[in-house]
């Protein structure tokens, strides 16, 4: 059965400083990786996401994930934080064949001015 | 406009309660799913439908029912609501297609039982 840790609930960064928001997953069959945002009373927007190809992917609002077979993980990175960018962010896996989706948890961003 | 479109955004009943919460989209896809969020578990999956005649259970269908009037249109009702269904409920669509395949959702419906 396909899971999504995201191992936390809360990241905090300061403005301007990188951030990496972690998610590690397990399928039986080849991942497709994907990244939402929810902002406050909001449905959840698509990021980004990982189908095949180069293990670096790049998304809306400067995000950036990083796919990793060996460590079964794919973390949310960006290179300068906003205060905007505070939001509560999902990790989910779709596996290869497979008809849905499985969400993580999600990790609440704070970017602290 | 948005693209999906959820009726209500907000709902306050009482248990035993009949709800029906509806969705529409103008996206043109075939696809269609109904998730709860709660806090700390993620979004999910109650039912989706791939097609106007197929309904299919998802994680947590028990106590919910759907029906797909159309392509467009895909409803999730609750026949005698209970207070632990209070939650954020979420309409997505999406493609066939593994290369593609992400979804797109409603900005959501809020549901209290008390």
């Amino acid at each position: 059965a396909q899971s999504v840790a995201q191992p936390e609930d809360q990241v905090n960064v300061a403005e301007g400083n990188p951030l990496t928001v972690k998610c590690t997953y397990s399928v039986s069959g080849n991942p497709y990786l994907f990244w939402y945002v929810q902002y406050p009373n909001r449905g959840l927007q698509f990021l980004l996401k990982y189908i095949t190809g180069d293990n670096l992917v790049k998304g809306s609002y400067g995000f950036e994930a990083e796919f990793n077979k060996s460590q079964t993980s794919f973390h949310l990175k960006k290179p300068s934080a906003l205060v905007s960018d505070s939001a509560l962010y999902f990790c989910a896996v779709r596996e290869n064949y497979g008809q849905n989706f499985v969400f993580g948890p999600g990790t609440r961003l704070s970017v602290l001015p | 406009d948005a693209d999906v479109t959820q009726t209500p955004r907000n709902r306050i009943t009482k248990t035993g309660k009949r709800i029906m919460l509806e969705c529409s989209q103008t996206k043109g896809h075939d696809r269609m799913y109904w998730y709860r969020q709660d806090p700390g578990l993620g979004l999910r999956l109650i039912y989706y439908s791939f097609d106007v005649k197929d309904i299919n259970k998802g994680e947590i269908s028990d106590g919910y029912s759907v029906s797909r009037q159309a392509q467009a249109k895909f409803s999730l009702s609750l026949e005698s609501a209970i207070p632990n269904q209070t939650a954020l409920y979420f309409c997505a669509t999406s493609v066939p297609g593994l290369d593609t395949g992400e979804l797109f959702f409603g900005e959501g419906s809020r549901l209290t039982v008390l």
